[in-house]
């Protein structure tokens, strides 16, 4: 899987729009952008995937670049409950590997009143 | 409530003991994975299963670890002979397998195992 880089850590004042950055400069063809969010002491959980079209959800908005390399997450209108450490992960849909998930060490987002 | 389930929630051992942890999948997926996870660090892949059948091990896995999903419902992790540095969430998730990609895996809320 390819490797991604994000900030370590990011502010944002509740109700204003939370962006979340995350390069993926090595991303092959095949291989998806995802998303995942850990709220403390609990288990991730998943928010949103894309391969090359943004994406939108419920939850939130995903932009990828037209070449692929970076990603952004948006949330719309963060909540003092969105303060999460935020994952960007890249994955195939085949061949070795692709059934795991490979986590780094995630943006933490403090949602400020 | 449909989600991953994990018991317990907390386990205290002391050091050499054995210790085994449950996870109840989303019952119609044929996914289940093991992960851990240390303070301050993302989760690592341990194992996973399609059905019954364990198909991948991390050299995270020593061989006091086992793991075991018989008839491809829940699933089980045993330790054993815990060491100090087996201390860490272990966390399991579930997905229904889709060839051209797909939705996320399901994560339950973890056990948190302390070695003393």
């Amino acid at each position: 899987d390819a490797k991604t880089t994000q900030p370590p850590s990011m502010d944002c004042a509740e109700g204003r729009a939370a962006n979340l950055p995350c390069n993926h400069s090595t991303i092959s063809g095949n291989e998806y952008v995802y998303w995942y969010r850990q709220i403390h002491s609990q288990g991730p959980q998943y928010i949103i995937h894309g391969l090359k079209n943004n994406e939108t959800n419920e939850m939130a908005s995903l932009i990828i670049t037209e070449d692929r390399k970076s990603s952004t997450l948006i949330l719309p209108h963060a909540t003092l409950r969105d303060t999460a450490v935020y994952y960007c992960i890249v994955r195939g849909v085949s061949g070795a590997g692709s059934y795991q998930l490979t986590f780094g060490k995630g943006t933490k987002l403090s949602v400020i009143p | 409530d449909t989600g991953v389930s994990q018991d317990p929630r907390h386990k205290i051992t002391k050091r050499g003991q054995n210790v085994t942890f449950r996870c109840d999948p989303i019952s119609e997926h044929n996914r289940l994975y093991w992960y851990r996870q240390t303070l301050g660090q993302g989760p690592e892949f341990l194992t996973y299963f399609q059905n019954e059948a364990q198909l991948e091990k991390s050299r995270l896995l020593s061989d006091r670890f086992s793991a075991e999903r018989p008839k491809g419902s829940f699933s089980t992790l045993e330790i054993q002979r815990t060491e100090q540095g087996d201390s860490a969430m272990y966390l399991c998730a579930s997905s229904l397998f889709l060839p051209r990609g797909g939705g996320g895996y399901t994560f339950g809320s973890g056990t948190r195992l302390t070695v003393v």
